[in-house]
């Protein structure tokens, strides 16, 4: 069945990195936009980043990204292994919540609603 | 874009329709005719699952006691006879510009 599983999630002090993992299994992974979105304990959701199906656009919010400078978290894909990463460094308290990876609906596109989401990875930045 | 649900929190007698809003600061409305206002719904320790996909489509899977509606700004998720199995908080989310917005949320207890 289509599935997506997170992983790498961890307790963290703040400034520190993580690279979170998304197993995809089930559908044509390069085929489709895959998105994560993050929620804080008893919070909304907050969508993070986006990547197109072939890696080539990546977008984040803007509390992640860098104007003139890399920004804190990056996204990539490897399509041969069906998995999605997230990168986070300089890591904040702000930034604790569970994440979570889905699945954009339409093929080759991008923004068409999330049909397909993982059960979510945990990251906690405490000192 | 900024959305608005309401209300936050709502309850209500199983059979009984219920009704949540989502109003956005601009309009949803893109160029290609479409418009991009989705609805999920999170139950309690679950990711959220799709309902509704621009703002009418049920997904696949998902009873027809759910329905949606609206234009432009203001947009509403009814749900016909709602039942014990529909508890959870309900999002609405706008795609039509980056950053991807949701709304606040709605609690939906019976």
């Amino acid at each position: 069945q289509v599935q997506l599983v997170e992983s790498g999630g961890g307790v963290v002090q703040p400034g520190r990195s993580l690279r979170l993992s998304c197993a995809a299994s089930g559908f044509t992974f390069s085929h489709f936009a895959i998105h994560w979105v993050r929620q804080a304990p008893g919070k909304g959701l907050e969508w993070v980043s986006v990547i197109s199906y072939d890696g080539n656009n990546k977008y984040y919010i803007d509390s992640v990204k860098g104007r003139f400078v890399k920004g804190r978290f990056t996204i990539s894909r490897d399509n041969s292994k069906n998995t999605l990463y997230l990168q986070v460094d300089s890591l904040k308290p702000e930034d604790t919540a569970v994440y979570y990876c889905a699945k954009d609906r339409e093929p080759l596109g991008i923004g068409y609603g999330m049909d397909v989401w993982g059960q979510g990875t945990t990251v906690t930045v405490s000192s | 874009i900024v959305l608005a649900q309401t209300p936050l929190s709502l309850s209500v007698t199983p059979g009984q329709p219920a009704s949540i809003s989502c109003k956005s600061s601009q309009g949803l409305l893109h160029s290609d005719g479409k418009t991009y206002l989705y609805w999920y719904l999170q139950k309690s320790g679950q990711p959220p699952q799709l309902l509704i996909n621009e703002v009418s489509n049920r997904f696949s899977g998902v009873p027809d006691r759910f329905s949606g509606s609206g234009s432009g700004t203001d947009f509403t998720l009814k749900i016909s006879r709602v039942e014990a199995a529909d508890v959870g908080v309900y999002f609405c989310m706008q795609t039509l510009l980056l950053p991807y917005t949701f709304g606040q949320g709605t609690k939906l207890e019976i």
